[in-house]
C-alpha cells in the first residue's frame, strides 16, 4: 500500500459525458501527478501540481482539467468523453518537486467509455 | 528533451535464470534515473533510483541497476528470477518537474 488513494476504482460512462477522478496523496506529500495508461500509448504524464499550484503539463487534452485543493487532494476532470479516453488513470505523489524525488502511485481508476 | 528507450517489450526467462532488462536514456544534463515495477491490477512502485551517487544501485527484491554514462544505459538485473517477479517494468528519467517513462518491458518467468 503506497498511501495514495484514488476513487473510484472503476468508472463506466457514455461518450459525451463528464467524470471526476479523485486522488488523496500520501500524508506529508505536497506534489501530485496524474498519468494516463493505455495499451497503445503507454504511460503518459498529464499534469503535476505542487501545493495547489500547477507545475508541469504533459500530454493533457484541453477537454481535461485538474486542480489541487488546499487539503492537497486533487481531482482530474474529464469532459466530452470519447471512446479513446478509456484507460487507467493513475495519481502519484511525492514529498517535494525536483528530479530526485520518487513518486508513489495509487492503485488507479479504470475508466471505460462506451 | 530527455527520453528513455526500453529494449524489448517482452522478456521471458526461466525461474532461477538471470534477469536483464535494458534501458537507454538520452539527456543533455546529468540524469536522474528510476526503475518502477507494476504488478497486475496495481499501480507502479519504485524498485530503485540513481541520483548521481554510486553507479551501482541496489533496490528492493534483489534487483540492481548500473549507470553507465559512456553507454547511456541503466540496465536492470537480478541474478535469479522468481515466479513472483513476473510483472511490467518501467525505466524513467526525470526532467525538471516531469518524469518521462519508457514504454515498459513485460517480464515472464517460466517454471
Amino acid at each position: 500500500d503506497s498511501g495514495v488513494t484514488q476513487t473510484p476504482k472503476h468508472l463506466i460512462t457514455a461518450t459525451g459525458q463528464r467524470v471526476t477522478l479523485r486522488c488523496s496523496p500520501r500524508s506529508g506529500d505536497l506534489s501530485v501527478y496524474w498519468y494516463q495508461q493505455s495499451l497503445d500509448q503507454g504511460l503518459q504524464f498529464l499534469i503535476q501540481y505542487y501545493n495547489g499550484e500547477e507545475r508541469a503539463k504533459g500530454n493533457i487534452l484541453e477537454r481535461f482539467s485538474a486542480q489541487q485543493f488546499p487539503d492537497l487532494h486533487s481531482e482530474l476532470n474529464l469532459s466530452s468523453l470519447e471512446l479513446g479516453d478509456s484507460a487507467l488513470y493513475f495519481c502519484a505523489s511525492s514529498v517535494e518537486v525536483g528530479p530526485t524525488y520518487e513518486q508513489y502511485f495509487g492503485p488507479g481508476t479504470r475508466l471505460t467509455v462506451t | 528533451a530527455q527520453s528513455v528507450t526500453q529494449l524489448g517489450s517482452h522478456v521471458s526467462v526461466s525461474e532461477g535464470a538471470l534477469v536483464l532488462l535494458r534501458c537507454n536514456y538520452s539527456s543533455s544534463v546529468p540524469p536522474y534515473l528510476f526503475w518502477y515495477v507494476q504488478y497486475p491490477n496495481q499501480g507502479l512502485q519504485l524498485l530503485l533510483k540513481y541520483t548521481s551517487a554510486a553507479t551501482l544501485v541496489k533496490g528492493i527484491n534483489g534487483f540492481e541497476a548500473e549507470f553507465k554514462k559512456s553507454e547511456t544505459s541503466f540496465h536492470l538485473t537480478k541474478p535469479s528470477a522468481h515466479m513472483s517477479d513476473a510483472a511490467e517494468y518501467f525505466c524513467a528519467v526525470s526532467e525538471g518537474f516531469k518524469t518521462i517513462f519508457g514504454a515498459g518491458t513485460r517480464l515472464f518467468v517460466k517454471a
